[in-house]
C-alpha cells in the first residue's frame, strides 16, 4: 500500500470552478508539503505545512493530522493553474515521500 | 530568490559510463536532495544530506553515489550508468529538515 494517496489522479475543470485535491498518507509526518510541477518540468513548492490551513492567493491548503488527509483548493480556477500537483509528507529530516500527482486541465 | 542551479538540462550517455550530476543552491541551505520522476511512479528520494560530507540513502539509492564536499554542492554518481536510469533528476534544497524545497530546473537523463 502507497503511503501516500492522491486523488483525483486526473481532473479536468472549466474556468472559474472551484477544485479540490486531496491527500491521505498513512504514517506519522513532521511536515505536508503541496507542490505544482508546470509542463516542462519545474516544481515550485506552493505550500509546506504542519497544522491547520494556509492561504496563497486563490490556493488555500488544509490539514487533518487526526485524519491523516489534505486538501489542496483552487477557488476561481484559470487555465494557467493547468499543471500537475503534488503531496509530499516529511520526516524530521526533509526526506519526503509523494503521491503520484493528480493532473489538472483547466479549460476556457 | 532562492537559486538551485543543476548543470546539464539535457544529457545523453552510453550503458556503463560513469555520469555525474551536479548541483548548486546559492542560500547556505543545510539539506540538499536528490530525485528521479519517472511516468507513473512520481518523485523518490534517491539520497540526501544534512551537512557537508553527511549522506543518507533515500527509497531507491541502488545504482547512485553521492559527494556533499561543499555545502552549496551535492553531486549525484551514476557509477556504471544504466538503461533503467533514464529519468528525470531533480534536485532540491532547504534551510532545514522538513522546511519548504527549492527544486532545481531538472535534468532528463538518457542512458543509452
Amino acid at each position: 500500500k502507497n503511503e501516500v494517496e492522491q486523488s483525483p489522479q486526473n481532473l479536468t475543470a472549466q474556468e472559474g470552478e472551484f477544485i479540490t485535491i486531496n491527500c491521505s498518507y498513512s504514517v506519522g509526518i513532521s511536515a505536508l508539503h503541496w507542490l505544482q510541477q508546470h509542463p516542462g518540468g519545474g516544481i515550485v513548492s506552493l505550500f509546506m505545512l504542519s497544522s491547520g490551513k494556509k492561504k496563497h492567493g486563490r490556493l488555500i491548503a488544509t490539514i487533518n493530522i487526526q485524519e491523516k488527509h489534505s486538501s489542496l483548493h483552487i477557488t476561481a480556477s484559470h487555465p494557467r493553474d493547468s499543471a500537475v500537483y503534488i503531496c509530499g509528507i516529511g520526516g524530521s529530516q526533509g526526506n519526503l515521500i509523494f503521491g503520484k500527482g493528480t493532473k489538472l486541465s483547466v479549460k476556457p | 530568490d532562492v537559486k538551485v542551479t543543476q548543470s546539464s538540462r539535457y544529457l545523453v550517455k552510453r550503458t556503463g559510463e560513469k555520469v555525474f550530476l551536479e548541483c548548486v543552491q546559492d542560500m547556505d541551505h543545510e539539506n540538499m536532495f536528490w530525485y528521479r520522476q519517472d511516468p507513473g511512479l512520481g518523485l523518490r528520494l534517491i539520497y540526501f544530506s544534512y551537512d557537508v560530507k553527511m549522506k543518507e540513502k533515500g527509497d531507491i539509492p541502488e545504482g547512485y553515489s553521492v559527494s556533499r564536499e561543499k555545502k552549496e554542492r551535492f553531486s549525484l554518481i551514476l557509477e556504471s550508468a544504466s538503461t533503467n536510469q533514464t529519468s528525470m533528476y531533480l534536485c532540491a534544497s532547504s534551510f532545514w529538515g522538513p522546511d519548504t524545497q527549492y527544486f532545481g530546473p531538472g535534468t532528463r537523463l538518457t542512458v543509452l
